[in-house]
């Protein structure tokens, strides 16, 4: 079966902590996102990446940093710099980043922060 | 002005009704169109991309305004299982990295 996984599905975090999220995906696509979701708004964009060894800032980058050593894998982590960060968090992966390509969106991880 | 506009609703209807949803984006220059599908607490999910001549998927319609610079899906026969937030995706101007700007959805709630 092919798709893009994250885990945990809840976190719960103290305030002043890193925490890291996962995001794997095996449908060999180039492209990763990371979004942010809060209740009543839509999905806002935190770093994105084209391709392997590559990622770029979206709109609300700060307090978050991400790497993309490997093309299936996409780790978030969120940092203490970031002043609210409790939110749904949702991975993505599109095969190329080109005009007519949908995301593919993994299940969520809720982080709470305590 | 958001990039991209929706009615958050909530839209009750009963089983059986036909529904319809607008949705308005900012930049004439934007070329690609999405519908997304969103449950509860879940992950959105595509439920049809929107062409320039318009298209159905079954009991959904999608169809492109370029001029007027809106979107509208359209509901027929709406069953219980239809009750999610719709949320409307268009991509950004070509270049750059063809980001997709998401709309904040609006929630449809069909009742027995």
């Amino acid at each position: 079966d092919g798709g893009i996984t994250q885990s945990p599905k809840y976190l719960f975090r103290k305030e002043g902590q890193n925490v890291t999220l996962s995001c794997e995906q095996n449908l060999n696509h180039d492209a990763m996102y990371w979004y942010r979701q809060d209740p009543g708004q839509g999905l806002r964009l935190i770093y994105y990446s084209q391709i392997v060894n590559d990622f770029q800032k979206g709109d609300i980058a700060e307090g978050y940093s991400v790497s993309r050593e490997k093309k299936e894998s996409f780790p978030l982590t969120v940092t203490s710099a970031q002043k609210n960060p409790t939110a749904f968090y949702l991975c993505a992966s599109r095969e190329a980043a080109t005009l007519y390509n949908e995301q593919f969106f993994g299940p969520g991880t809720r982080l709470t922060v305590l | 002005r958001k990039e991209v506009e929706q009615d958050p609703g909530p839209f009750n209807v009963p089983e059986g009704a036909t529904v319809a949803f607008n949705c308005t984006y900012s930049n004439s220059a934007s070329q690609s169109f999405f519908w997304y599908r969103q449950d509860c607490r879940k992950e959105p999910k595509l439920l049809m991309s929107v062409y320039s001549s318009g298209n159905e998927d079954g009991r959904f319609t999608a169809q492109l305004n370029r001029a007027s610079q809106y979107i509208s899906l359209l509901i027929r026969d709406s069953k219980l299982s239809d009750s999610a937030t719709y949320l409307c995706v268009v991509n950004g101007p070509p270049g750059g990295y063809n980001k997709l700007i998401f709309g904040a959805g609006t929630r449809l709630a069909v009742h027995p």
